[in-house]
């Protein structure tokens, strides 16, 4: 069965540090790729994808993420983290075969939690 | 661009009782997707409509979950005889077709407690 893997399910870091969160999928096709973001007490949002092209995205807020295929792996970073950027994040993939339903396959989540 | 609306935000209730949720996806999209998020865990696919057909359903969906989408605009999740294993964040989002090229739109969820 397809799954994501999110390596960390907690992380705390000061500001200004740099960040990378891991995140690995178990499908061999093609795959479109996100992270969304859930601050506390607010929806999931979405922080960048990736469908095609270049495999380094840039997504709000200055994050980026990597899609690197041949380890399945689609992490993100951000190179200075503020304490605005305590949240949850999730890792989700969605096989971009034809005929894709569309649905998400998500990670567990790591929290992010930056100290003033 | 409203959002995605889902009522009630929270609601308890007693194990065996029926619930309903309601979600009011963003009025251009055709696609609505319903999901289950417990804790410690990230959101899980349970079913999704194109317009008013529902076209997939999780073999998380038990025979005692329906969900409809009578007019192709927003849509109800029931859930029969609530058990506690339940309890959880349901999440509903709405996309644009074809998906995903324009991602997804989530609304806040409805947090169920089933005691």
């Amino acid at each position: 069965a397809q799954s994501v893997s999110q390596h960390n399910h907690h992380v705390i870091l000061s500001e200004a540090a740099s960040l990378e969160l891991g995140c690995n999928y178990s499908y061999g096709g093609t795959v479109n790729l996100f992270w969304y973001v859930q601050y506390p007490g607010q929806h999931l949002q979405l922080l960048l994808k990736y469908f095609s092209g270049d495999p380094l995205v840039k997504g709000i807020k200055g994050f980026e993420a990597e899609f690197i295929k041949s380890k399945f792996s689609f992490n993100l970073r951000k190179p200075s983290v503020q304490w605005s950027d305590t949240a949850e994040y999730f890792c989700a993939v969605n096989p971009g075969h034809r005929g894709s339903q569309g649905n998400l396959i998500f990670g567990k989540g790591t929290k992010l939690s930056v100290k003033p | 661009d409203t959002g995605v609306s889902q009522d009630p935000r929270h609601k308890i209730t007693k194990r065996g009782q029926n619930v309903t949720f309601r979600c009011d996806p963003i009025s251009e999209h055709n696609r609505l997707y319903w999901y289950r998020q417990t804790l410690g865990q990230g959101p899980e696919f349970l079913t999704y409509f194109q317009n008013e057909a529902q076209l997939e359903k999780s073999r998380l969906l038990s025979d005692r979950f329906s969900a409809e989408r009578p007019k192709g605009s927003f849509s109800t999740l029931e859930i029969q005889r609530t058990e506690q294993g339940d309890s959880a964040m349901y999440l509903c989002a709405s996309s644009r077709q074809p998906p995903p090229n324009y991602g997804y739109t989530f609304g806040s969820g409805t947090r169920l407690t089933v005691v």
